[in-house]
C-alpha cells in the first residue's frame, strides 16, 4: 500500500492567516490526490480533486499544488469556519489517507 | 438532492455479524463507484471496500475475507455485510461515491456507528 504522511500533524492559527499543509507519498502519484476537510460529528467533505482543481462550491481560498510525491493544501486566509481537520487521500492505487491535521484556533 | 443514508449500525459482540444499508437518492448505485469507508473513535479514515459499476469488487486487507459489499439496484442501495467482528472493527461507517477519474469520494453519507464490545 501507499503510505500518506501529512504534517504538521496539528497546528495553531489565527483568523486571516495563511495556512500551508503538506502530505508525502510513498512513492510517485502522479496527481492523484484529493483534500478533504473534516468537522467534529461530520462526514468529510471533498474540497480538492486531482492535487489542484477546486470542488464545486468550495471557496477560493483553498488550492492545492504538487505532483509526483509531494503536495501542498493551501488556506489563504482563515475564517472561522475553517478551522478542522484536513485529510490528505491518494487515488493512485488502493485509496489511502494520510493522518489528518487538526487546525485549531491559536 | 443526491443524498446517501446509511443505516444498521449498532453494538455487537465480537465475533457477530451486523449488516449495513446505503440508500442512495439522486443517483444510481449500479452507474457508479460505490464505497465504504471507516474512521474508528478519534482516528483517521480507512478505506474498506468498492463496488465499481461493472460490478467489480475490491477490500481493504483489514476486512478481506470478512466483509462482503454488495448492491440492489431495485431498491437503489449499497450494503456491507460484516462477519466475525473484532474489537478493532468498532467505527464510523460512511458510504461513499467515488468519483470517476480523480478517484476521490465526493459525496458522503452521514455515517452509522458499529461498536463491537462484549
Amino acid at each position: 500500500d501507499i503510505q500518506m504522511t501529512q504534517s504538521p500533524s496539528s497546528l495553531a492559527a489565527s483568523v486571516g492567516d495563511r495556512v500551508t499543509i503538506t502530505c508525502r507519498a510513498s512513492q510517485s502519484i502522479s496527481n492523484y490526490l484529493n483534500w478533504y476537510q473534516q468537522k467534529p460529528g461530520e462526514a468529510p467533505k471533498l474540497l480538492i480533486y486531482r492535487a489542484s482543481s477546486l470542488q464545486s462550491g468550495v471557496p477560493s481560498r483553498f488550492s492545492g499544488s504538487g505532483s509526483a510525491g509531494d503536495f501542498t493544501l493551501t488556506i489563504s486566509s482563515l475564517q472561522p469556519e475553517d478551522f478542522a481537520t484536513y485529510y490528505c487521500q491518494q487515488s493512485y492505487s488502493s485509496p489511502t489517507f494520510g493522518q489528518g491535521t487538526k487546525v485549531e484556533i491559536k | 438532492e443526491v443524498q446517501l443514508v446509511e443505516s444498521g449500525g449498532g453494538l455487537v459482540q465480537p465475533g457477530g455479524s451486523l449488516r449495513l444499508s446505503c440508500a442512495a437518492s439522486g443517483i444510481t448505485v449500479s452507474s457508479n463507484f460505490m464505497t465504504w469507508v471507516r474512521q474508528a473513535p478519534g482516528e483517521g479514515l480507512e478505506w474498506v471496500s468498492v463496488i465499481y459499476d461493472d460490478g467489480d469488487i475490491y477490500y481493504g486487507d483489514s476486512v478481506k475475507g470478512r466483509f462482503t459489499i454488495s448492491r440492489d439496484n431495485s431498491k437503489n442501495t449499497l450494503y456491507l455485510q460484516m462477519n466475525s467482528l473484532r474489537a478493532e472493527d468498532t467505527a464510523v461507517y460512511y458510504c461513499a461515491r467515488r468519483s470517476q477519474p480523480s478517484g476521490s469520494f465526493d459525496i458522503w453519507g452521514q455515517g452509522t456507528m458499529v461498536t463491537v464490545s462484549s
